[in-house]
């Protein structure tokens, strides 16, 4: 089983709709988590930290359930820049990557 | 602020040959970080360093790579021979301080192709 569990995708969705990502991840000692975001063909760069009560950054919010060992991304109101591949990742005492879901975003 | 500056930015080589990658992180950041990341998955942690020393190269192949960071700035990541399944990107990252609860800032990466 792999640490860090995403769906692929691809999800193709029409600007303005509403998107949600899900992780799974197998280590309940994981310390912390986050969302990466990485552009086809350049390096991963950090969207948001993922914390216990919920978060929110304009129009994305990130939810943990550690009791579930599950983390989610949702993205409201799509842009065609919100196009990319998403990164869950957890920290174990060193980071551990899922292998990404991808999101296009058409017009 | 500069970011992580990393070259090649990509190399051709045959199977069995050799090869380096450099890496030239955030100034004033204390832990350099060499990530492997295969076309379709996430990036995996090969070695990490705080300041010049090894924190973790627990899933390096060591018969193979070798990495050195001798004056706690900049770093060197060898593959040597390289097998086809060495194809992928070779990403640096760095952080402030280490324990993973910073933000790592990544480097454009080194597309590597072993043919």
């Amino acid at each position: 089983r792999k640490e860090v569990e995403q769906d692929p995708g691809p999800f193709n969705v029409p600007e303005g709709a509403t998107v949600a990502f899900n992780c799974t991840y197998s280590n309940s000692a994981s310390q912390s988590f986050f969302w990466y975001r990485q552009d086809c063909r350049k390096e991963p760069k950090l969207l948001m930290s993922v914390y216990s009560s919920g978060n929110e950054d304009g129009r994305f919010t990130a939810q943990l359930n550690r009791a579930s060992q599950y983390i989610s991304l949702l993205i409201r109101d799509s842009k065609l820049s919100d196009s990319a591949t998403y990164l869950c990742v957890v920290n174990v005492g060193k980071l551990i990557f899922g292998q990404g879901t991808t999101l296009q975003v058409k017009p | 602020e500069a970011g992580v500056a990393q070259s090649p930015r990509y190399k051709i080589i045959e199977k069995r040959q050799s090869v380096a990658f450099w890496c030239n992180p955030i100034s004033g950041h204390a832990t350099l970080y060499w990530y492997q990341q295969i076309l379709g998955q996430g990036p995996k942690l090969l070695i990490q360093f705080q300041n010049n020393g090894v924190v973790d190269d627990s899933q390096l192949p060591k018969d193979r790579f070798s990495a050195e960071r001798l004056k706690g700035v900049d770093s060197t990541l060898k593959i040597q021979p390289a097998k086809l399944e060495d194809s992928a990107v070779y990403l640096c990252a760095s952080s402030l301080v280490g324990g993973s609860s910073h933000e790592q800032y990544f480097g454009p990466g080194t597309r590597l192709t072993v043919t």
